[in-house]
This record gives structure tokens, C-alpha cells and sequence, in this order.
């Protein structure tokens, strides 16, 4: 399966803990966007990356919120001091301009991380 | 006024009926225009794109009309597989690479 993956698929924690997804894009894609959704919602953009640099920043991302692409492959977002606020869905995609025709804004999603704050 | 607003139903159809979604968007300078699908508990995947002069996929027939800042997705023939929530999605506020999603419109094809 080369699509995007996220891991874990499932994650329950306590108020006040921490955690960290990973996301792995499509293997030739240089952009990797992160989103969350909760219910009755369409997915609320975060951040992006294109290769290791993070371009853009949501509003929504507040300080307890950090992503990183280091080697401009796999990324991480973490949430510190999580907050029941914070349980949704948290999508990753990405995207390529590599061939002609094609454009950043045609995204591929992961399967996201499903976030309970208990 | 919300940058992407849709209708979000539910729709509910027979099979075999033809269904028009509706979506406007605040933004006039955006560039880029989707239509997503997202089956329930699943990520989003891109139905189609939208361009100017409208376009067509098999049952499915987008259009744009960037003067009234509205975009359409009708479907013909419905089947119980396109039971789902389709979100309008235009490039965002913050910028044109990003993406900004409505909230979706629910159809369910019954049979």
C-alpha cells in the first residue's frame, strides 16, 4: 500500500498528558498537511510542510501544539497538556507538483488518528 | 459569513435519483475548487475538481460560478454507493496552498 499513513489509529489519554501521531506521505510527495476534524465538521487545516520547512500555521494551532518534518519525510504533531477540547480527528495528507498536470491543491488523505481526551 | 457554506442535509434519495448539492464560498480570490467525498468514520477523498467551464465524470457534472461565488456537484442515476458526505472544498484564506473544507452535505441513496 504506497497511500498515506497515520499512526496509531486510536488514541485515548488523559487530560494533561501528552501524545504524538505520526504521519508518512506517499513516498514522492514533497508537501505534508496536517488537519483535525471533530463531528459534524469538515477537516479544519493546521499546518504544512513542504519538504523539512513548515510553512504555514493555523490559528488553531495553539503553543501546546508542535509538528515537525525533519527529514522532510515522516511528521509528527504532538499536543501537550492535552484538553478534552482536543479530542477530534487528526488527518494527515499530502501532496506533489511532480508531473505535469498535476496540482499541490489535490491532497491524499490518511486514515487519521482518532484522539479521546478522557 | 463562513468562508465555505453547504447545505448539510441529510439528503435522502431513491436510487436511481438525480441530486444537486449546492455550496458558496466568501473568499473571491480563490483559486482552486474540489469536491470531496468522505464515507462515514474514513478520510476525505477527492471526487473531482472543479473548473470554470464545468466539467463532467461519468454521473457526476461540477460547475462554478465564480461571479456568484457558488459551486455545484449534481449527481445522476444515484446508487446506494454514493451514500455519503460530500464536502466542497475551496483553496483557503491563508493561503493558496491550503484548503478549506465545508462542513459537507449528507446524501444517502436508499433503495
Amino acid at each position: 500500500d504506497t497511500g498515506v499513513s497515520q499512526d496509531p489509529r486510536h488514541k485515548i489519554t488523559k487530560r494533561g498528558q501528552n501524545v504524538t501521531f505520526r504521519c508518512d506521505p506517499i513516498s514522492e510527495h514533497n508537501r505534508l498537511y496536517w488537519y483535525r476534524q471533530t463531528l459534524g465538521q469538515g477537516p479544519e487545516f493546521l499546518t504544512y510542510f513542504q519538504n523539512e520547512a513548515q510553512l504555514e500555521k493555523s490559528r488553531l494551532l495553539s503553543d501546546r501544539f508542535s509538528a515537525e518534518r525533519p527529514k522532510g519525510s515522516f511528521s509528527t504533531l504532538e499536543i501537550q497538556r492535552t484538553e478534552q477540547g482536543d479530542s477530534a480527528m487528526y488527518l494527515c495528507a499530502s501532496s506533489s507538483k511532480s508531473y505535469a498536470g498535476s496540482s499541490y491543491n489535490e491532497q491524499f488523505f490518511g486514515p487519521g488518528t482518532r484522539l479521546t481526551v478522557l | 459569513r463562513k468562508e465555505v457554506e453547504q447545505d448539510p442535509g441529510p439528503f435522502n434519495v431513491p436510487e436511481g435519483a438525480t441530486v444537486a448539492f449546492n455550496c458558496t464560498y466568501s473568499n473571491s480570490a480563490s483559486q482552486s475548487f474540489f469536491w470531496y467525498r468522505q464515507d462515514c468514520r474514513k478520510e476525505p477523498k477527492l471526487l473531482m475538481s472543479v473548473y470554470s467551464s464545468g466539467n463532467e465524470d461519468g454521473r457526476f457534472t461540477a460547475q462554478l460560478n465564480r461571479a456568484s461565488q457558488y459551486i455545484s456537484l449534481l449527481i445522476r442515476d444515484s446508487k446506494l454507493s454514493d451514500s455519503a458526505t460530500y464536502l466542497c472544498v475551496v483553496n483557503g484564506d491563508s493561503g493558496y496552498s491550503t484548503l478549506t473544507f465545508g462542513k459537507g452535505t449528507m446524501l444517502l441513496v436508499s433503495p
